[in-house]
């Protein structure tokens, strides 16, 4: 059975980077051929995709945080992680990661992790 | 970027109820739209893809609908479980737009 766990600190001052981490169990970055996503929900708020890697480390980033945003995987630990650097109190949100339900496309979605709060304040 | 709009934005039924939301795109997404369910503090759960099919272990009284630009999630008899908030996304072009949300809620 996949599961995804989000971890990474929950607090974090403006301008500086965000960064979290994305452990995958049940199944292997390196071989599975998927593509793997970033999705974040402020709170009370809808949802926004971040961006996604693919098994073969290209990336693929929404264009409202492009310019600030760095998705990497790190298939020895079988993980991907997100960058979001100088951030401010609108990157407050719930960060989830997230799997595709088939290969080689982006989305949808079907598995998700829990989801971690990050909060932006000094 | 395509612009997903649901309506209503809250919509209230109540139990053994159809229910009917709506989901509008700026441009065709052709058949690429999904339908997501959210319960409060968990994470969004797949019912819908490619407009009509459901996902994995979805009831069959859930069932989705439409092709260009207007699309429609119902609901055939609400249970218990199913008041939520329900987003749709497109997979059409970038970015992979979220429309706004519905919450259903009980009448």
């Amino acid at each position: 059975q996949l599961h995804l766990q989000e971890s990474g600190p929950g607090l974090v001052k403006p301008s500086e980077t965000l960064s979290l981490t994305c452990t995958v169990s049940g199944d292997s970055i390196s071989s599975s051929s998927f593509y793997w996503g970033w999705i974040r929900q402020p709170p009370g708020k809808g949802l926004e995709w971040i961006g996604s890697i693919s098994y073969s480390g290209s990336t693929y980033y929404n264009p409202s945080v492009k310019s600030r945003v760095t998705i990497s995987i790190d298939m020895s630990k079988n993980q991907f992680s997100l960058k979001l650097n100088s951030v401010t109190a609108a990157d407050t949100a719930v960060y989830y990661c997230a799997r595709p339900m088939v290969r080689g496309i982006i989305a949808p979605f079907d598995y998700w992790g829990q989801g971690t709060l990050v909060t932006v304040s000094s | 970027e395509i612009v997903l709009t649901q309506s209503p934005a809250t919509l209230s039924v109540s139990p053994g109820e159809r229910a009917t939301l709506s989901c509008r795109a700026s441009q065709s997404v052709d058949s690429y739209l999904a339908w997501y369910q959210q319960k409060p503090g968990q994470a969004p759960r797949l019912l819908i893809y490619d407009a009509s099919n459901r996902a994995t272990g979805i009831p069959a009284r859930f069932s989705g609908s439409g092709s260009g630009t207007d699309f429609t999630l119902t609901i055939s008899s609400l249970e218990p479980e199913d008041f939520a908030v329900y987003y749709c996304q497109h997979r059409s072009n970038w970015p992979y737009t979220f429309g706004q949300g519905t919450k259903l809620e009980i009448k």
